[in-house]
């Protein structure tokens, strides 16, 4: 069954370093998403993506953020300067294939992220 | 934007016992998802169900789209089902994707 790979699994950081998280979605989805949730928290959504543009962004994901689709198959979220409240598990998502509804959302193992 | 609620916010039951857990939306949407969160913090995908009922094995799961809720049922519940149950609800506005708004979850532990 075609799922949602993230890497890396744990990813440790210095404060004001940038990272960088990757996900491969499934294959023939259009439309890709991350969320995150900090530690005892509930997940939050912070960016969706389709047709290679941004479709909707909460207010979490702020000009540190960024989205990219760099080729055909990796979707990634840049942090640009992180901070110790960026700490999170970092989920992404994908979902609706070509003449699919958009709606049924695929999640990865998420990526846990540690600022220190 | 879509409100969601779940309850009861923690369960402890003993094992074999049924439970069902119940979540609340503010609006109209077109997709509605359960999923369990496992002790390495995966979401594990257990339904998708905008309206209507499903079943999987132990687990079913009923929304009512006209009355805003959705309830999972799980029956004969093992200490493996233990972990936080999240509901999550989403509707597309822009044609680019519905973002899921998450409930704040239901602890459930299973105690032998």
């Amino acid at each position: 069954e075609p799922e949602v790979t993230q890497t890396p699994s744990h990813q440790v950081t210095q404060m004001g370093q940038e990272v960088i998280l990757r996900c491969v979605p499934i294959s023939n989805h259009l439309y890709f998403y991350w969320y995150r949730q900090i530690l005892g928290q509930k997940v939050e959504f912070l960016v969706s993506f389709y047709n290679n543009e941004i479709s909707e962004k909460s207010e979490i994901f702020d000009d540190q953020f960024s989205v990219e689709r760099p080729d055909g198959s990796n979707f990634t979220l840049k942090i640009r300067s992180t901070k110790l409240e960026d700490s999170a598990m970092y989920f992404c998502a994908s979902s609706g294939a070509l003449g699919q509804k958009p709606y049924e959302q695929y999640f990865g193992p998420g990526t846990r992220l540690t600022v220190t | 934007g879509i409100q969601v609620e779940q309850s009861p916010p923690d369960l402890i039951l003993q094992e074999g016992a049924n439970s069902t857990l119940r979540c609340n939306f503010s609006d109209s949407v077109n997709n509605l998802q359960w999923f369990h969160q496992n002790p390495w913090g995966q979401l594990i995908n257990l339904f998708y169900i905008p309206s209507g009922t499903k079943q999987n094995g132990r687990l079913s799961a009923t929304t009512v789209a006209t009355e805003r809720y959705s309830l999972l049922y799980i029956s004969s519940s093992q200490t493996t089902d233990s972990g936080v149950y999240f509901c999550a609800a989403g509707r597309d506005l822009t044609g680019g994707g519905n973002k899921l708004t998450f409930g704040t979850g239901t602890q459930l532990k299973v105690e032998l």
